[in-house]
């Protein structure tokens, strides 16, 4: 398994305002991703980050609203852009393992007002 | 294309009694397959995983789960519910080739004293 932790645990923040998430992983990765959960709702997955390549994001996610870095092996950014209530969410990242098994971080929780 | 449905949004049980989450899926290839708990105001932990080997998969604080193809299920049971059980509890597939997860709408489980 692998220790994921994430940072900020929980924000609240204006609307039009821009929030960056970090993720940190406890051993090098090669395949991290980035999830929304919105309020009693399943995840969706946003985008899928690997190093020293550009994120892939899913149909309805796009790069100017959810910029992802992906510098190293043990490390991630997901940026939330011009943000509004409707981004109100759970953001969780995950990272693969063997065996195609997904370990996630704690999750980061927001507020948009 | 690959989907997973969980029959219940909500389950209440009796403590000391069985649990039963229901899951179907959809898959054009041999599935992996995963369930995962989250706690209210936690992360997502993994229970327990198929991977094409054996049918009855046994995870962590007694759940355990069997993987019949002729049926598409992959339903999670526990012999006897605990108090700290109560959560929320996700069925996930692995989209074949690509590393995505699939998620399902979630089952709440109430326990009852």
């Amino acid at each position: 398994s692998a220790v994921i932790s994430q940072k900020p645990s929980r924000d609240i923040c204006q609307r039009g305002t821009s929030l960056t998430i970090q993720c940190q992983v406890d051993s090098q990765v090669t395949m991290m991703f980035w999830y929304r959960q919105q309020p009693g709702q399943s995840l969706t997955l946003i985008a899928t980050a690997n190093q020293g390549s550009e994120a892939t994001y899913e149909s309805g996610f796009v790069i100017d609203k959810f910029p992802i870095s992906r510098p190293n092996l043990t490390f991630s950014t997901l940026t939330v852009s011009n943000m509004s209530p409707e981004d109100s969410s759970i953001y969780l990242c995950s990272v693969e393992m063997a065996q195609e098994t997904q370990y996630f971080g704690p999750g980061t929780r927001l507020l948009v007002l | 294309a690959q989907s997973v449905t969980q029959l219940d949004s909500h389950v209440s049980v009796s403590e000391g009694t069985p649990v039963l989450l229901r899951c179907n899926y959809s898959s054009s290839y041999s599935p992996s397959l995963f369930w995962y708990v989250q706690h209210p105001n936690k992360g997502l932990q993994l229970l327990l995983k198929y991977t094409s080997a054996a049918t009855l998969v046994k995870g962590i604080n007694g759940f355990e789960a069997e993987f019949k193809k002729s049926e598409t299920s992959f339903h999670l049971t526990k012999p006897s519910a605990h108090m700290s059980d109560a959560a929320e509890y996700f069925c996930v597939v692995s989209e074949a080739g690509t590393y995505k997860y699939i998620f399902g709408t979630g089952t709440r489980l109430k326990v009852l004293a």
